[in-house]
Order: C-alpha cells, then sequence, then structure tokens
C-alpha cells in the first residue's frame, strides 16, 4: 500500500477553521484517499473519501491537490468535540479490503 | 452508537489464560474486520471476513490468534495463552457495501490487560 505522511500534531482554535494535511507522493490512479478520526476511548469514525476531485459533507471538506500527491481535510468552524486523532489512509482499488491505518494527526482544539 | 456491539468492553486476564471477544455487526453487513490497538499507534489489521469465509490474514495473527465468524453475522476473536504483549484494544469494523469505497463502522474495543 501506498504510504501516507501526516504532521504528528496540530493545533486549533475553537470556531476557527482547521486545515489537516496528508502527503501521499507515491500515491497510484487506482487510490482512493480516505479520512478518518478517533475521538477518545472510541472506534475510529468515518469523515470522508475522495479519488480526484475535492469533496464536501456534512463533516468536512477533503482537498485534493491536482497532482493527487497530497490532500488536505477542512474542518470548517472547530469545535471541542473534533479534538481527536486524524487518520489520513490510501485505498486500493485493486487487492485487499482492508483500511491501513498510520499513526494519524492529533488534533487539540481549544476554547 | 454505529451499531457494531462488542463484548466484553473490558478484559483483564493473566499470562496464559485464553481469552474471547465477540463482534456483533450491523445485521446487513456482509464484510467484518479485526483489528488491535495499542497505546499511540493507529489500529492495525488483522483479518477480514466476507460473510463466513476468512479472506484476510495479517501476519500479526500469530498461530495463538483465531477467528471465526459461523455464520456469517457474529465474529469471535480468540486469543490462547494470553502474552503481555497481546495487550491492547481490539477493535471490530464492519461495510457492507459492495463498494470498496464503502465506509468502514467500526465498534468501540474490547480492551484487554495481559498481566
Amino acid at each position: 500500500d501506498a504510504k501516507t505522511t501526516q504532521p504528528n500534531s496540530m493545533e486549533s482554535n475553537e470556531e476557527e477553521p482547521v486545515h489537516l494535511p496528508c502527503n501521499h507522493s507515491t500515491i497510484s490512479g487506482t487510490d482512493y484517499i480516505h479520512w478518518y478520526r478517533q475521538l477518545p476511548s472510541q472506534g475510529p469514525e468515518y469523515v470522508i473519501h475522495g479519488l480526484t476531485s475535492n469533496v464536501n459533507n456534512r463533516m468536512a471538506s477533503l482537498a485534493i491537490a491536482e497532482d493527487r500527491k497530497s490532500s488536505t481535510l477542512i474542518l470548517h468552524r472547530a469545535t471541542l468535540r473534533d479534538a481527536a486523532v486524524y487518520y489520513c489512509i490510501l485505498r486500493d482499488t485493486i487487492g485487499g479490503t482492508a483500511l491501513i491505518f498510520g499513526k494519524g494527526t492529533t488534533l487539540s482544539v481549544s476554547s | 452508537d454505529t451499531g457494531v456491539s462488542q463484548n466484553p468492553r473490558h478484559k483483564i486476564t493473566k499470562r496464559g489464560q485464553n481469552v474471547t471477544f465477540r463482534c456483533d455487526p450491523i445485521s446487513e453487513h456482509n464484510r467484518l474486520y479485526w483489528y488491535r490497538q495499542t497505546l499511540g499507534q493507529g489500529p492495525e489489521f488483522l483479518t477480514y471476513f466476507q460473510n463466513e469465509a476468512q479472506l484476510e490474514k495479517s501476519r500479526l495473527l500469530s498461530d495463538r490468534f483465531s477467528a471465526e465468524r459461523p455464520k456469517g453475522s457474529f465474529s469471535t476473536l480468540e486469543i490462547q495463552r494470553t502474552e503481555q504483549g497481546d495487550s491492547a484494544m481490539y477493535l471490530c469494523a464492519c461495510r457492507g457495501s459492495a463498494s470498496y469505497t464503502g465506509e468502514l463502522f467500526f465498534g468501540e474495543g474490547s480492551r484487554l490487560t495481559v498481566l
């Protein structure tokens, strides 16, 4: 599986936008970009995924670079409940079906 | 609540004992995954079922680990002769979409402590 690189940690203030970067320079044409987050003492939860175009849903937006070698998860207005570990994962459309998690980015949100 | 139920939520055992965890996925979801997560790390994939068939196994799944999904519904993960290194959170996830892009729904996990 192609690998991703994320900062270990980031900090944000409540009600401000947060941009979480992810580098995936070895991404292949068949890799989808998935984002999951894990709140304290809970299992991971799905946030968003995309292939080439930018994606929006009720939780976040995903901006994908034109060359697909990087992407950014955007939380438009951070809340205290957004404090979590955010994982950027590449999922190949061919081969295994499991998501392979890295260490992710720990997001802290201050009031 | 994602609809994925895991039991027990916490298990403390002595080294050498056997433990079993159960996962009840969302009823219509035919794909089921087991992961292990240690402190400060992301979840590590262990094994994958499609219906009752175990289709993928990670090399992390040693001979002491066995997983079953007998009727394609609930699943069990058994660890025999537990070791202190087995202490971790064991997470179950399921997916129902036929598409590989379908999201995974995770349970809250079963935390194992081996003394």
